[in-house]
């Protein structure tokens, strides 16, 4: 089955850029959605199709993707922007199956 | 508003069944994929099973094939999942989720729309 793993914790300064991975296998042939998981409340979507973003997400969220990593980029990094952090591909190998990172704890300094 | 509403959850022992819906406002119900993800406590997140927009296609992850069925009734805007043969490691918060461009299921689209979640314990 199709792993992708992410760093387990970044730490960075208010003001500051995040980038969170998201390591797989010619991941760059797929395409990788990001979302934002804060304690208690259900995942929201920041990133799709790599770099897209939707409505009411902040341009200080990016996306790219290339090779073996996805990049999850968070530039001026504010205190609300702490959070859980996962990537997400669909393997349409014999697995047929949707696949999420391991996940990353962003905290802010 | 595009809305999902989860509920069904509960407490359920070991080898015993649960059935969870999720009421879907605020779109058209029966031109969009959905999916189950789930999370354990303090875990990531699994997804669990997909459907399409018409209910004709199925997809299921490993650790619930056979056990688990996603069905769909578009008359009412609710997504349903029979849960069978509980085991504890099924414990988690279930979520149901919104494919961001419709159908068909299987394509590597996002989840745009969350539900708030419900939980569902398999304990004696």
């Amino acid at each position: 089955s199709y792993v992708l793993t992410q760093p387990p914790s970044v730490s960075v300064a208010p003001g500051k850029t995040a980038r969170i991975t998201c390591g797989g296998n010619n991941i760059g042939s797929k395409s990788v959605h990001w979302y934002q998981q804060k304690p208690g409340q259900a995942p929201v979507l920041v990133i799709y199709y790599d770099s897209d973003r939707p409505s009411g997400i902040p341009e200080r969220f990016s996306g790219s993707n290339s090779g073996n990593t996805a990049t999850l980029t968070i530039s001026r990094v504010e205190a609300g922007d702490e959070a859980d952090y996962y990537c997400q591909v669909w393997d349409s190998s014999s697995d047929h199956s949707y696949v999420f990172g391991t996940g990353t704890k962003v905290t802010v300094l | 508003e595009v809305q999902l509403l989860e509920s069904g959850g509960g407490l359920v022992q070991p080898g015993g069944s649960l059935r969870l819906s999720c009421a879907a406002s605020g779109f058209t119900f029966s031109s969009y994929a959905m999916s189950w993800v789930r999370q354990a406590p303090g875990k990531g997140l699994e997804w669990v099973s997909a459907i399409s927009g018409s209910g004709g296609s199925t997809y299921y992850a490993d650790s619930v094939k056979g056990r688990f069925t996603i069905s769909r009734d578009n008359s009412k805007n609710t997504l349903y999942l029979q849960m069978n043969s509980l085991r504890a490691e099924d414990t988690a918060v279930y979520y149901c989720a919104k494919e961001l461009t419709g159908d068909p299921v299987g394509t590597g689209d996002a989840f745009d729309i969350w539900g708030q979640g419900t939980m569902v314990t398999v304990s004696s």
